[in-house]
């Protein structure tokens, strides 16, 4: 059964200085890697998929991915206050493979 | 555009009650489902349908009862609400079956059980 853990579990990172959140999964076959924001009381918005090792940029967020260390990093350029949110990692295999979602990093970015 | 709507936003029960949440997608997407969302955990796949009259249960089907009962709409039934349970419950539809397909999610049910 795959895991997918989030660390750290909150981060405070002042506006404009870099944010780095890190996802780590257990299935090494994993093919289909996506990161997620959440603000409070809202739905999920889709900010970066990516499906091979590698860089992908979509605007300020870069989803680096490294299947042979198990591991799948957002990078969030210049953040704004307005990015303070809850961020999702979730991770499949397959084209058949149920989103398994991390528990989630809080991310605060100080004025 | 779509949109997805969830319905209440928030929702109370007593112990034991059979408590009804409903979703609506305008996306005229094929496939829709039903995830579970507690504090500090990730979020959990109770239920999926890939078409109209379809049902497919998640990790974390026991204790709930879902209905297709139309393209657009899905409902998820509590069966038997627990004390001091709470969560957010999330909606989400995709366009087809498989998870290369993108997700579009709804704002969510909060539920407290009293």
């Amino acid at each position: 059964q795959q895991k997918v853990q989030q660390s750290p579990e909150s981060l405070t990172v002042s506006e404009g200085a870099m944010a780095s959140l890190n996802c780590t999964f257990s299935d090494r076959s994993s093919d289909n890697f996506r990161w997620y924001r959440q603000h409070s009381g809202k739905g999920l918005e889709v900010l970066v998929s990516i499906f091979s090792d590698g860089e992908k940029e979509e605007g300020s967020f870069t989803a680096h991915l490294n299947r042979a260390s198990l591991h799948v990093f957002l990078h969030i350029r210049e953040p704004q206050p307005s990015d303070s949110a809850l961020y999702l990692c979730a991770v499949s295999r397959g084209n058949q493979g149920k989103l398994i979602f991390g528990q989630g990093t809080k991310l605060s970015i100080k004025p | 555009g779509g949109i997805i709507t969830q319905t209440p936003k928030f929702l109370i029960g007593q112990e034991g009650q059979k408590l009804t949440l409903k979703c609506q997608q305008n996306f005229n997407h094929d496939t829709m489902y039903w995830y579970r969302q507690d504090s500090g955990k990730g979020l959990r796949l109770i239920y999926y349908s890939i078409t109209e009259n379809d049902l497919q249960k998640g990790d974390l089907s026991e204790g709930y009862d879902a209905s297709r009962e139309k393209k657009s709409s899905f409902s998820l039934t509590v069966t038997s609400a627990q004390k001091n349970e709470m969560a957010v419950f999330l909606c989400a539809s995709s366009l087809r079956q498989g998870d290369y397909a993108e997700q579009f999610f709804g704002p969510g049910t909060r539920l407290t059980v009293l």
